[in-house]
């Protein structure tokens, strides 16, 4: 059981350029989204899903695309990368956020550290 | 305006002292995650409550539901607590988290 596997944890790109954040989980949760986490901000949702087939804008979304094929994956796309767009990227999942009879609990990956030039 | 405000944002204790962290909330929030996040590292979730009060080893977690208002409290706080507390809100049909801006607590020896 790997839980929630993120990658790149690091990557470079130049300002234009495409890229792709991948994260797979394997609890087999209904809930995943990416947040990206800049300094002196909370972390702020860019999408989610909440099964496959499913996804919605969060809080942030512009510039970033997502797609969720399969329960276990939910890749995040960066179209045209921006410098405004350099931070750190969480992907995260749940059975499901709101709970009566479990946890709700939120697992993360370890995050992915993106620089654009 | 966050919608989930906590205090303080910085936090200073000495080995052993009882520590508190505060989040308060807007309305439409029902319940509220605390994570945990170690320097250069990732994020753990400690809790979710939507009433009363849990409990995990030190770690006591309780909502005020009316008062809109959780605690976050470290009992006997350890170097090794130093880290970044943070709460989410969220609830209602929107599957969002709205999360605060955390809280850097840092426990000297």
């Amino acid at each position: 059981n790997a839980g929630v596997t993120q990658t790149p944890k690091f990557q470079v790109l130049k300002t234009g350029q495409s890229m792709t954040l991948q994260c797979a989980q394997d609890m087999n949760h209904e809930y995943m989204s990416w947040y990206r986490q800049d300094p002196g901000m909370g972390l702020r949702l860019i999408h989610y899903s909440v099964g496959a087939g499913i996804t919605d804008q969060g809080e942030v979304p512009n510039g970033y695309n997502v797609s969720r094929s399969t329960t276990e994956d939910f890749p995040l796309r960066l179209l045209s990368a921006a410098p405004s767009q350099t931070s750190v990227y969480f992907c995260a999942s749940s059975y499901s956020i709101w709970q009566g009879a479990n946890t709700g609990e939120l697992f993360f990956g370890e995050g992915s550290r993106l620089t654009v030039l | 305006k966050n919608e989930v405000e906590q205090s303080p944002q910085n936090l200073t204790a000495q080995e052993g002292e009882f520590i508190t962290i505060n989040c308060s909330y807007s309305v439409g929030i029902s319940a509220l995650h605390w994570l945990q996040q170690h320097p250069g590292g990732g994020i753990v979730s400690l809790f979710m409550l939507s009433s009363g009060k849990k409990k995990h080893g030190r770690l006591i977690a309780t909502i005020n539901i009316q008062e809109k208002h959780s605690s976050l409290h470290i009992t006997a706080s350890h170097p090794r607590d130093s880290a970044v507390y943070i709460c989410a809100g969220g609830g209602g049909a929107t599957n969002k988290l709205i999360f605060g801006t955390g809280t850097l607590l840092a426990v000297q020896p």
